[in-house]
């Protein structure tokens, strides 16, 4: 069965440092997306990519974080400055479409901030 | 908006005997629900999806749960645990308005023992 994979399982950054988090979305898919979960907290959105642009961002999603799609198979998030706040697990999702269509997760990436 | 409780933090059974994690969802649009599972270290894995179609909805690994619009609920059942069911579950809404973002409960943590 088809999967997401995400690279690195896990990435210690020192704070203030850049970070790219870096998903393979099934290949047929067409959305894509990106959540977090802070340890002992929900899973919260963070944003979701459509034809090349965000389609949906959350209040957490500020002008630290952006999204690319760099190639047809890759779909990055990357976080400028990272914060000790930062550090979660981020997950990365794709679906076929929106409505009534589940959305397939990769394993994860653990961000630990230092 | 949307938003879900999931009104146990923690389930604790005997193998062999029934699983009941309960849900409760808020949505301002006939919404589409989902349970996920997430084994320690591991992405989170569909269980099952309710879309408005039968309100008894079947899934993977013996996992089943019931739509009740009246009650908002969205329970997940099983008849008889078995110890590989142990791990953590979310119920999850689907709003319907935007592009595909979910809304995740708190989760509840499954402990099954012998």
């Amino acid at each position: 069965e088809p999967e997401v994979t995400q690279t690195p399982s896990h990435q210690v950054t020192q704070m203030g440092q850049e970070v790219i988090l870096r998903c393979v979305p099934i290949s047929n898919h067409l959305y894509f997306y990106w959540y977090r979960q802070i340890l002992g907290q929900k899973v919260e959105f963070l944003v979701s990519f459509y034809n090349n642009e965000i389609s949906e961002k959350s209040e957490i999603f500020d002008d630290q974080f952006s999204v690319e799609r760099p190639d047809g198979s890759n779909f990055t998030l990357k976080i400028r400055s990272t914060k000790l706040e930062d550090s979660a697990m981020y997950f990365c999702a794709s679906s076929e479409l929106t409505d009534n269509q589940p959305q397939h997760f990769g394993d994860g990436t653990r961000l630990s901030i230092l | 908006a949307q938003s879900v409780t999931q009104l146990d933090s923690h389930v604790s059974v005997s193998e062999g005997t029934p699983v009941l994690l309960r849900c409760n969802y808020s949505s301002s649009y006939s919404p589409s629900l989902f349970w996920y599972v997430q084994h320690p270290n591991k992405g989170l894995q569909l269980l099952l999806k309710y879309t408005s179609a039968a309100t008894l909805v079947k899934g993977i690994n013996g996992f089943e749960a019931e739509f009740k619009k009246s009650e908002t609920s969205f329970h997940l059942t099983k008849p008889s645990a078995h110890m590989s069911d142990a791990a953590e579950y979310f119920c999850v809404v689907h709003g319907g308005t935007s592009y595909g973002k979910l809304t995740f409960g708190q989760g509840t943590i499954l402990t099954v023992h012998p």
